[in-house]
């Protein structure tokens, strides 16, 4: 079935500093959510994008919807410990079922203190 | 409200054992979802149903049945448990189609031996 490139798949970084990941797909979507997983528990939705070129921010949070249809990506400013976890981009394909969603594999975020 | 609400959090299955994953959602949502996650992998759909006696397959539905007697239960079957079905099970659910947010459970963790 359609994948979606989600890079990177993992990032250590320091307290303080900015971070930027992305998702491609070879097909074109019309919505691209952005989540974020914390350990043992289920993915929280932390943006969703419905347009092409729309720019959502959910406080530090900045994630774009791209031209294209093929792409999004998700940029965290001044990262704090809390933000550790694994994001998940998930898209809905042009002319897909009804409701589902396609996932990437996720970046897991490593916050050093 | 509770949400979405999964019961067992964690279960040990012998080969060939069966069990029943149950997901509850009180938001009144018509679409719900099961998903796998398998490790360093995105979600995986399983089967999903868009109201009650409506279900339909994902992309890995086999060695797994479901049913959707009411709008608030979606139990996912397992008949014969193999160690390959060992993952993480999340179950979801959204209003409808316009509304494509999913909110997921806390997952019930499996492992099959």
């Amino acid at each position: 079935g359609q994948q979606l490139n989600q890079s990177p798949q993992s990032m250590f970084i320091q307290e303080g500093e900015d971070v930027s990941m992305n998702c491609t797909s070879s097909s074109m979507f019309n919505t691209w959510l952005w989540y974020k997983q914390d350990p043992g528990e289920g993915p929280v939705l932390l943006i969703a994008l419905y347009k092409a070129g729309e720019l959502t921010s959910n406080g530090r949070l900045t994630a774009q919807f791209g031209i294209t249809r093929k792409d999004s990506f998700l940029n965290i400013s001044a990262s704090i410990p809390s933000d550790v976890g694994i994001y998940f981009c998930a898209g809905r394909e042009n002319g897909g079922s009804q409701g589902n969603l396609i996932f990437g594999k996720g970046t897991k975020l490593s916050v050093k203190p | 409200n509770a949400g979405v609400t999964q019961t067992p959090k964690f279960r040990i299955l012998k080969i060939g054992q069966s069990m029943t994953l149950q997901c509850a959602q009180d938001m009144n949502h018509n679409y719900m979802y099961w998903y796998r996650q398998d490790p360093g992998m995105g979600l995986k759909l399983i089967y999903y149903s868009v109201g009650a006696g409506i279900t339909d397959k994902g992309e890995v539905p086999n060695g797994y049945n479901v049913s959707r007697s009411t709008t608030e239960y979606f139990p996912l079957r397992l008949e014969l448990a193999a160690p390959s079905q060992t993952s993480v099970y999340f179950c979801a659910s959204s209003y409808g189609l316009l509304d494509i947010e999913q909110f997921f459970g806390p997952g019930t963790r499996l492992t099959v031996l």
